[in-house]
């Protein structure tokens, strides 16, 4: 069993949409949960992070961490187009050092 | 805003070729990673640094070496390179203390070919 867990996708919403993307992880020493977003031939960027456990809001994205399930969440808002791209989630014990990262959704929104 | 440049974008080398990849950061960050990421493989962690001169083996470090002279620059060195050492490789960076300072940066990568 991998440590995280993601769909590969790929998902293809519509503009507008809520988009929901979703990992499991099976550590539950792991403290650190990243988003990144990651454009065709681009290094992933940073989106998210949250320490320990709740929810983190920035602008249209919001962050879920439900430790007692290990589900990690990210909600995007009124989706646009230039969201479409690959989102890796993260997680870590000790933040930046031992990080393990899901595959990757590839996402679609189509105008 | 944390910047981690990767000297290359796109490499093209000969199998047998000694090759150099470059790394710098301007944040002042302790540590330093080289992934390499492949379709289906996701990212695979080759070497990371947590201090100057010092670097531990990732998962795949075979074929692969590392120098750390300065904090602010890591190079990752293919010894003799080989056509399956075809890949997108990604530098990144991260400090140590502060929560916010942890989660890793990264550069845009460098995608390189070996012939």
């Amino acid at each position: 069993q991998k440590e995280v867990e993601q769909d590969p996708g790929p998902l293809s919403v519509p503009e507008g949409a809520i988009v929901s993307l979703n990992c499991t992880y099976s550590n539950s020493a792991f403290q650190y949960f990243m988003w990144y977003r990651q454009y065709s031939r681009k290094g992933p960027e940073l989106l998210m992070y949250t320490y320990s456990s709740g929810n983190k809001e920035d602008g249209r994205f919001t962050a879920q961490v439900d430790k007692s399930s290990k589900y990690i969440s990210l909600f995007i808002r009124d989706s646009q187009p230039s969201d479409s791209a690959t989102y890796l989630c993260a997680t870590s014990e000790t933040g930046g050092f031992k990080t393990i990262f899901g595959a990757g959704t590839r996402l679609f929104v189509k105008a | 805003d944390v910047k981690v440049t990767q000297s290359s974008r796109y490499l093209v080398k000969r199998t047998g070729e000694k090759v150099f990849l470059e790394c710098v950061q301007d944040m002042d960050h302790e540590n330093m990673f080289w992934y390499r990421q492949d379709p289906g493989l996701g990212l695979r962690l080759i070497y990371f640094s947590y201090d100057v001169k010092m670097k531990e083996k990732g998962d795949i470090p075979e074929g692969y070496s590392v120098s750390r002279e300065k904090k602010e620059r890591f190079s990752l060195i293919l010894e003799s390179a080989s056509t399956n050492q075809t890949s997108m490789y990604l530098c990144a960076s991260s400090g140590t203390g502060r929560p916010d300072d942890q989660p890793q940066h990264f550069g845009d990568g460098t995608r390189l070919s070996i012939l």
